[in-house]
């Protein structure tokens, strides 16, 4: 039962470079999201997806985009790197069916942009 | 966005004393989720509420739905040092499924 995977779990990356996070559930779980999470600010999310194909935008979509072509992959691409995009990076599955419902999250990946 | 206010920010205790946080919002909500994170992990799903003054225990964790459904508190009894990490809470509105974060109550719990 693998659940909810994230990979890499470490990267580090120059500024200027695209870079792609990896997000897969196995529950199929409707909703999946995106948040970054860093000192002082807790975990903000970046994007959320309701279906394969429907996505939108959450707190700090800024420099981000994502995609879902499969329930159970949702890829998060920086698509021209910052510093300030230096961050630990959760995925997270809702089964979708409610409110009310729950949430799961990965394990994480670690970003650094020099 | 939508705020929850959680506290105590951290926490410093001695093993075997009980431990008590809260989170509260100025808005209502229809869920509320309790999650603990240890260094270098994901947050990890503790305990889920879902109706205004239902009471939930997981072993030594018990958490509460407020009756004004704009607060949870979680409660942890006989501290041990695996309590060590940070515990977040998080709220569903109705008709979202979106959910909103605390930011936190880190606690140390000293042997």
């Amino acid at each position: 039962d693998a659940g909810i995977t994230q990979s890499p779990r470490y990267k580090i990356t120059e500024t200027g470079r695209q870079v792609t996070l990896m997000c897969h559930q196995t529950w199929s779980h409707s909703y999946m999201f995106w948040y970054r999470q860093d000192l002082g600010h807790g975990l903000r999310l970046i994007y959320y997806s309701a279906a394969a194909d429907i996505t939108d935008k959450g707190e700090v979509p800024d420099g981000y985009v994502v995609s879902r072509s499969k329930t159970e992959n949702f890829p998060l691409t920086l698509e021209s790197a910052t510093r300030s995009q230096t961050s630990v990076y959760f995925c997270a599955s809702s089964p979708g069916l409610g409110p009310p419902d729950t949430q799961y999250f990965g394990p994480g990946t670690r970003l650094t942009v020099l | 966005g939508q705020q929850l206010n959680q506290s105590p920010q951290s926490m410093f205790i001695q093993e075997g004393e009980d431990v008590s946080m809260n989170c509260t919002s100025s808005s209502i909500f229809n869920t509320w989720l309790w999650y603990k994170q240890d260094p270098g992990e994901g947050p990890v799903l503790l305990i889920a509420l879902y109706k205004a003054g239902e009471l939930t225990s997981n072993g030594r964790l018990t958490a509460q739905f407020g009756i004004t459904r704009k607060d949870s508190f979680l409660n942890i009894s006989a501290s041990i040092p695996s309590d060590v990490g940070i515990y977040f809470c998080a709220g569903q509105l109705m008709n979202f499924n979106k959910f909103y974060f605390g930011s936190g109550t880190k606690l140390n719990v000293k042997p």
